[in-house]
Formats: structure tokens, sequence, C-alpha cells
């Protein structure tokens, strides 16, 4: 099993539509959570991140933390065909630098 | 701009012939790492370094070797490239940022191709 689970998608959506992009980790001991943005031909940016439980907004954007259901989110309102992209979730463990990575999810935002 | 730069984005090459991808950064960050991204298997971890001459194996290290002579600068060899080494490969650096997260920069990628 991944320690890191995401659904590949593709996910398609109407313009102005809310989208939802999940990921599922087993490491209890997972402390700091990322989404990068990966758009095609390019390296990924990152997006947001957020540190134990909880909400974080940014604009169009949510990153939200269920620690003990293992579960974190991005929310995107009012989507934009310039939202169309890959999303990979993102995971660390206190402080080091080793990166659990997501597969990633394709969103498809169409106009 | 702070960036990482990573050369040549497009590489096609013969099983056997040596080959080396740099990467460049210009953040004075002292962690460097290697990615590969297949597609269903996401981004693996190749090699990583956390300072000059320090390097360590990162999942997937089989068939590659690196070196970090100088900070800004961490190349990735292929001695012996095979065909499971076709991929798309990015270099990353890290930053620490708010409440003591470490987030990745990372450069735009190098898709190779063995044949």
């Amino acid at each position: 099993q991944k320690e890191v689970e995401q659904d590949p998608g593709p996910l398609s959506v109407p313009e102005g539509a809310i989208v939802s992009l999940n990921c599922t980790y087993s490491n209890s001991a997972f402390q700091y959570f990322m989404w990068y943005r990966q758009y095609s031909r390019k390296g990924p940016e990152l997006l947001m991140y957020t540190y134990s439980s909880g909400n974080k907004e940014d604009g169009r954007f949510t990153a939200q933390v269920d620690k003990s259901s293992k579960y974190i989110s991005l929310f995107i309102r009012d989507s934009q065909p310039s939202d169309s992209a890959t999303y990979l979730c993102a995971m660390t463990v206190g402080d080091f630098n080793k990166f659990y990575f997501g597969s990633g999810t394709k969103l498809n935002v169409k106009p | 701009e702070a960036q990482v730069t990573q050369n040549p984005r497009y590489l096609i090459t013969v099983t056997g012939k040596k080959l080396t991808v740099t990467c460049s950064q210009n953040m004075n960050h002292e962690y460097m790492s290697w990615y590969r991204q297949d597609p269903g298997l996401g981004l693996r971890q190749i090699y990583y370094s956390m300072n000059v001459e320090v390097t360590d194996k990162g999942d997937v290290p089989e068939g590659y070797k690196v070196s970090r002579k100088e900070k800004r600068n961490f190349p990735l060899i292929l001695e012996s490239p095979s065909p499971n080494q076709t991929s798309l490969y990015f270099c990353a650096s890290s930053r620490k940022a708010a409440y003591g997260a470490n987030v990745l920069t990372f450069g735009a990628g190098s898709r190779l191709t063995v044949l």
C-alpha cells in the first residue's frame, strides 16, 4: 500500500464549478501537507501548504486537513479553464526533507 | 528570478551511452533532489543532497549517480542508460517556509528517451 493515495482522474468539470481534490494517507506522523500544481510540460509548482490540521484559504483555493481521518482536500471555487492541470498532494514528517507524493489528479475545466 | 534550471529539456539516446542532466539553482538552497515521474507512479525520489559533498540515495537510485561539488549544481549521471530509465526527470531544491515547512521548487523537467 502506498503511503499517499490520490485518485488519478481525470476530473472534468464546467467552468465556474467547485472542485474537490483529495488524498488519503496512512502515516499518522505526517505534519506538513502541500498541494502542487503541474501544467502540461512544466514542473510542479507549490500552491499551498498547511501545518497539522485545519483549513487554509488563499483566494479561490482552500486546503483542508483532517488528521483523524488521514484525509486532505483541496477545494477550488469558481474554477477556470486556467486551473486545468495535474494536482499533486505531498506530505512530510516534521522538518525532514523527505517528501511523500500522491500520484496526481488531472483536472480539466471546460469553458 | 529564483529558479531551478535543468538541461537538456529533451533528450533521445541509445542504450549504454553515458549522459548527464545538469541542474542549477540560484536560491542558495542547501537541499537538492532528483525525481523521476512516470504515469501512475507519481514522483519518485532518485537521489538527494543535504549540502555540498553530502549525497544519499532516494527510493529508486539504481542506475543513477550524482555529485554535489558546488552548492548551486547537482548533476544527474546515467552511466549506462537502459530503456527502463525512459522517464520525465525533475530536479528540485528545498527552502524553509513558515511554520518550519520545507517546500520544493522544481525545475521545468527533462524528458529522456532511451532506445
